[in-house]
């Protein structure tokens, strides 16, 4: 198995809602990764996790909460979502941190009313 | 001054002829050099790494670094309407522990 999955792929939310996000790599990846894209831009960088550990937290607002239940499975908890975070929400593996290749799943559109 | 830098594009170039993608980098420390393929609506594809100076090819790709320069490229040969994507520069920052990314190259491959 050679592909990272998400769920859901899309997802409509109001600014009151909870919901999570769900990434999974079954490659044995000890590195894991989420990414926020934004239309004709680059993915920005929010969390990284290292031997499911946080290893990486780019300041990214409380709204948004990561969680790494163990080595093939990553979450994102999201509330009290504002507006200006719908954007594509990319979940990636690497072999381990460090400069190796990351791999992207499909990624969750999100959608906040 | 971004920490990684991609020629602007739009590229634009005729089904067979060959596409020439350039990144800058900024940190000289960085040691591991990738370019991904990214599909309108699509999520980002690995399609090259490279770690040494030199050419790396794999099939009609050719990945070129040199990091006396500071300076990672992409060749694509004989370009197919197919190649028409996004292309990402990424490139590891030891310091950091984190890839960035360029803000990529849009390339249209006209038939």
């Amino acid at each position: 198995d050679t592909e990272v999955t998400q769920t859901p792929k899309h997802l409509v939310m109001g600014m009151t809602n909870k919901k999570s996000l769900k990434c999974e790599q079954h490659m044995g990846h000890r590195a894991m990764y989420w990414y926020k894209q934004k239309a004709k831009k680059p993915p920005e960088l929010m969390f990284v996790y290292s031997y499911e550990k946080l290893s990486i937290n780019e300041s990214v607002p409380s709204r948004f909460s990561p969680e790494c239940p163990n080595s093939s499975l990553l979450n994102l908890h999201l509330h009290a979502l504002q507006p200006e975070d719908s954007a594509l929400y990319l979940c990636a593996s690497s072999q381990s941190p460090g400069g190796n290749e990351q791999f992207f799943g499909p990624g969750t559109r999100l959608t906040v009313l | 001054q971004k920490e990684v830098e991609q020629n602007s594009g739009p590229l634009s170039v005729p089904e067979g002829a060959i596409a020439s993608l350039n990144c800058t980098y900024s940190d000289r420390g960085s040691q591991s050099f990738f370019w991904y393929r990214q599909y309108s609506g699509k999520s980002p594809e690995l399609i090259m790494s490279i770690y040494s100076n030199g050419d790396k090819e794999d099939g009609r790709f050719t990945a070129q670094l040199n990091k006396a320069s500071q300076y990672v490229s992409l060749l694509i040969r004989d370009s197919q309407p197919s190649d028409s994507a996004t292309y990402l520069c990424a490139v590891y920052n030891t310091n950091a522990g984190k890839s960035t990314f360029g803000d990529g190259t849009t390339l249209t491959v006209k038939p």
